[in-house]
């Protein structure tokens, strides 16, 4: 399970205040992906990322911001202008070489919270 | 749009018994399906794929294109079944992007 780490495991928001959330990967992946759960609506896609230095929006983009700087990393930015954070967020890699039909690997996740 | 439907939240059958998790999607081109699976204090994994026609733990899954579904099905549920199981289509856009469904939480009862 070691190979996407997530940190950290909970994370609590002041109103208004940015917060990053971590995505570590050691599979040497090309691929990474942000995921966003609520109870009842499934995993929808935020961000990903299919090599470095490029990324694409999902389909809730809307108030995140990434990067993709070195290959293992794809830190999350949740701002201020996401008005309900509050959920599960989930990072995943994949080889990015296997096209539609790949796996995709997840990570334990991160939960928000808002204060 | 691409959208994929889990009509069941819960299901709940006894050990032994035939298990059967809907899932059907919207989609006008190929589709390429899977189902991914969390057991308790487990991260998300995949399950299996359609493309790979291969039977993990006992389930299948089959993909019907005239009914836009792919019921995932085990002949004999055991315990260790128990956990959400999530339906995911990618549409074919260049990257894998995946469509999930809300899921279905299967309970196996002794």
């Amino acid at each position: 399970d070691g190979g996407i780490t997530q940190s950290p495991k909970y994370l609590f928001r002041k109103e208004g205040q940015n917060v990053t959330l971590s995505c570590e990967q050691n599979l040497n992946h090309d691929a990474m992906y942000w995921y966003r759960q609520d109870p009842g609506q499934g995993l929808r896609l935020i961000y990903y990322s299919q090599i470095v230095n490029d990324f694409q929006k999902g389909d809730i983009a809307e108030g995140y911001s990434v990067s993709r700087e070195k290959k293992e990393s794809f830190p999350l930015t949740v701002t201020s202008a996401q008005k309900n954070p509050t959920a599960f967020y989930l990072c995943a890699s994949s080889t990015g070489l296997a096209g539609r039909s790949e796996t995709q690997y997840f990570g334990p996740g991160t939960r928000l919270l808002v204060l | 749009a691409q959208r994929v439907t889990q009509p069941e939240k819960l299901l709940s059958v006894f050990k032994g018994a035939p298990v059967e998790l809907k899932c059907n999607y919207s989609y006008s081109g190929s589709p390429e399906l899977f189902w991914y699976v969390q057991y308790s204090r487990q991260r998300l994994q995949l399950l299996l794929r359609h493309i790979s026609r291969e039977s993990i733990k006992g389930f299948t899954a089959d993909l019907n294109k005239g009914e836009t579904s792919f019921h995932l099905k085990k002949p004999f549920a055991q315990e260790e079944d128990s956990a959400m199981y999530y339906c995911a289509l990618e549409g074919g856009q260049g990257a894998q992007k995946l469509v999930f469904g809300q899921g279905t939480r299967l309970t196996i009862n002794p």
